[in-house]
């Protein structure tokens, strides 16, 4: 069975301040995908990013990076020099690949408090 | 670029009371369409999913019932609630080809 787990409930730091969100998955599938979605108080799920399992490539967008890491089973998510705006619930899900339906395991999200 | 609505946003109904909450899509064709359930201070839940009209598979045993009776329409029901049905129910769409998924703004939902 799929798990996806996210250890760090909440993470408070300073604006300016990098942090490192991080997230631990299992699954038997050989290709699968894993995402991370950004939960403000609105409640709405925002779509960051979606990585191939064949992908081992790092992504930086903007201020935002990801380390995919096989060999560990892990997709962590660092965010340089922190802003208030990036308070949120931050969400990393798995699935498998195919043509079929996406069906999202989540991890149980970490609360990400940035003070000012 | 694709659109999702969700109504209503908010709905507070008594334990045994019906449930119909609605997900139209906008933009896509032929989407697979899915609806989470995110209780209080817990992570997201799958329940159902669509790969077509008519087609509806269910991920855990519950109360709820899902149909979708139009390729952009999705709908999530229940003949009689239960406190444990309160929680944060989001639609969610990917292309039939997969890529990724994306989702609607939500109903909250809280059973009196």
């Amino acid at each position: 069975a799929q798990k996806v787990t996210q250890a760090q409930t909440e993470i408070s730091v300073v604006e300016k301040e990098d942090v490192t969100l991080d997230c631990v998955y299992e699954t038997r599938d050989t290709t699968y995908y894993l995402f991370w979605y950004k939960q403000p108080p609105s409640g709405e799920l925002v779509f960051l990013i979606r990585r191939n399992s064949f992908d081992e490539q790092n992504e930086i967008s903007g201020r935002y990076s990801w380390n995919f890491q096989k060999s560990t089973s892990s997709f962590n998510f660092t965010i340089t020099a922190s802003q208030v705006v990036d308070s949120a619930v931050y969400f990393c899900a798995l699935s498998e690949a195919g043509q079929g339906a996406q069906k999202l395991v989540f991890g149980q999200g970490t609360r990400l408090t940035i003070n000012p | 670029s694709q659109t999702i609505h969700q109504w209503p946003a908010t709905l507070v109904q008594p334990v045994g009371s019906p449930l119909s909450l609605e997900c139209t899509v906008e933009g896509t064709s032929n989407p697979n369409l899915y609806w989470y359930r995110q209780a209080a201070g817990r992570g997201l839940q799958l329940l159902f999913y669509s790969v077509g009209i008519g087609q509806i598979s269910s991920e855990v045993p519950q109360n709820l019932s899902a149909s979708r009776p139009q390729d952009r329409q999705f709908i999530l029901s229940s003949k009689k609630l239960l406190l444990s049905d309160s929680g944060f129910y989001l639609c969610a769409l990917n292309p039939p080809g997969g890529g990724e998924q994306y989702f609607g703004p939500g109903t909250r939902l809280t059973v009196t």
